[in-house]
């Protein structure tokens, strides 16, 4: 079955600083994508980052990056330069591959953002 | 729609009643989804929809739940004979339904109908 871990309950990050959010995934499928999402405390979800199972660089949008590791089934979260904005509970998502759309999330990581 | 809407927005019922919940998701989205989510909990998955056809129904707590979508649009997830439990935010999400292969399908998401039961 599939299944995805955030181990990580809470993190504090100093502002201007970087950030790793951690994700580790468990799947049988050869395709799937991984997906990073951000919710403010005002409740909407916000895609931020994607990474497909094949692509075989590591996924960047702006100050986001995927850092990508097939073999150990991690796709971690990477924020560099953290604003105060950025805190924020931060989901990691996987969408199976073989023949279906079915997308289940982690728990969740709530990040701190520190001035 | 420009994006996905649910409602209503926040229902509060008494413990035993019924309650309904639609999802109008984004004009061709083919992919819909519905999810639970507690006070400050991840989002528990309870269905997706492909068309009008549900391949997965194994996040459904129990028989009190069920949903169905329409028309290949409009999503209604029903919850029969309301407990407390059931108290959560439910979101819907719809996405492009494209082969993996081919790229992401990102989920957008609505801003969720808030249940409270009493």
């Amino acid at each position: 079955a599939q299944k995805i871990t955030q181990t990580q309950p809470g993190m504090f990050v100093q502002e201007k600083e970087a950030v790793t959010l951690d994700c580790t995934y468990d799947t049988s499928d050869q395709s799937y994508g991984l997906f990073w999402y951000k919710q403010p405390s005002s409740g909407e979800m916000i895609f931020l980052i994607y990474q497909g199972s094949y692509d075989e660089q590591n996924a960047t949008e702006g100050r986001y990056s995927l850092n990508f590791q097939k073999a150990r089934k991690s796709a971690n979260l990477v924020i560099s330069a953290s604003q105060l904005g950025d805190s924020a509970m931060y989901f990691c998502a996987m969408r199976e591959g073989t023949g279906g759309f079915k997308t289940i999330f982690g728990a969740g990581t709530r990040l701190f953002v520190k001035a | 729609g420009a994006g996905v809407s649910q409602s209503p927005s926040n229902k509060v019922t008494e413990k035993g009643k019924d309650v309904e919940l639609r999802c109008d998701p984004i004009s061709g989205h083919t992919a819909l989804y519905w999810y639970r989510q507690s006070l400050g909990q991840g989002l528990e998955f309870l269905i997706y929809f492909q068309g009008n056809s549900a391949p997965d129904k194994s996040g459904l707590p129990s028989d009190r739940f069920s949903a169905e979508r329409t028309g290949g649009s409009v999503s209604t997830l029903t919850i029969q004979r309301t407990q407390q439990e059931d108290s959560a935010v439910y979101l819907c999400a719809s996405s492009l339904a494209l082969p993996t292969s081919a790229g992401a399908n990102v989920l957008t998401f609505g801003a969720g109908s808030r249940l409270t039961v009493l």
